[in-house]
């Protein structure tokens, strides 16, 4: 049973640059949900996808935006990225937007 | 806005000393609530969760916690910890609005670090 998976694992970029992360949910899923991780905190709430539609959305700028495909899988999208956006980006699966939700590894964001 | 707090930022214990992380929500209403385990290396799991029901509820690895309503409460508690149970924890809130639900809201996390 395959679990939540997340690409890439590290990842350096600069600041201003645009990222693009990865998830795909753990078999049977159909919701995403996405945090970030900043060192030293707990994960904060991004924002959450199920049937294709942002369906619910944290304390986060519109710089932060998202997309999910029809088989479930999604992506994580930061434009002009800053100093302060550098964490660990953390995917979550459910169940019909359920609340017991599997964690992937994460993404490892490095913004210098 | 809705917050949960975690008493401590770093524990240290010896093996087979008994084990109680406090984790506090800001939330009068309907709430679920969880325990996430996060081992050195490894991706966040879940130790246990509670919807409704028994307030004393178990979890994996003889993890257990009790809801509190009164104390806006959901402690986590273990008799005897071993040097595996070396981990970061954090306890989370889903917050309940009539036929809705909010997202994850998670504490700042607990560090514990048990002494062989």
């Amino acid at each position: 049973d395959a679990g939540v998976t997340q690409s890439p694992t590290h990842l350096i970029k600069t600041r201003g640059q645009q990222v693009t992360l990865r998830c795909s949910p753990k078999s049977g899923h159909d919701t995403v949900s996405w945090y970030q991780q900043a060192l030293g905190q707990g994960p904060q709430f991004i924002f959450q996808y199920y049937e294709e539609e942002e369906r619910q959305r944290g304390n986060f700028p519109d710089r932060f935006s998202g997309h999910q495909f029809p088989n479930y899988s999604s992506e994580l999208n930061v434009n002009a990225l800053l100093l302060g956006d550098s964490a660990l980006y953390l995917c979550a699966s459910s169940w019909r937007r359920g609340n017991e939700q599997f964690f992937g590894p994460g993404t490892r964001l490095t913004v210098l | 806005a809705q917050s949960v707090s975690q008493h401590n930022h770093h524990v240290i214990l010896s093996e087979a000393a008994s084990l109680e992380l406090g984790c506090n929500y800001s939330y009068g209403g309907t709430v679920n609530l969880f325990w996430y385990v996060q081992y050195p290396g490894q991706h966040l799991q879940l130790l246990l969760k509670y919807f409704s029901g028994d307030p004393l509820v178990k979890g994996i690895k003889g993890f257990e916690a009790e809801f509190i309503k009164s104390k806006f409460s959901f402690n986590l508690r273990k008799p005897s910890v071993q040097w595996s149970d070396t981990a970061e924890y954090f306890c989370a809130v889903i917050v309940l609005y009539g036929g809705s639900q909010g997202n994850l809201i998670f504490g700042k996390g607990t560090k514990l670090s048990v002494k062989p």
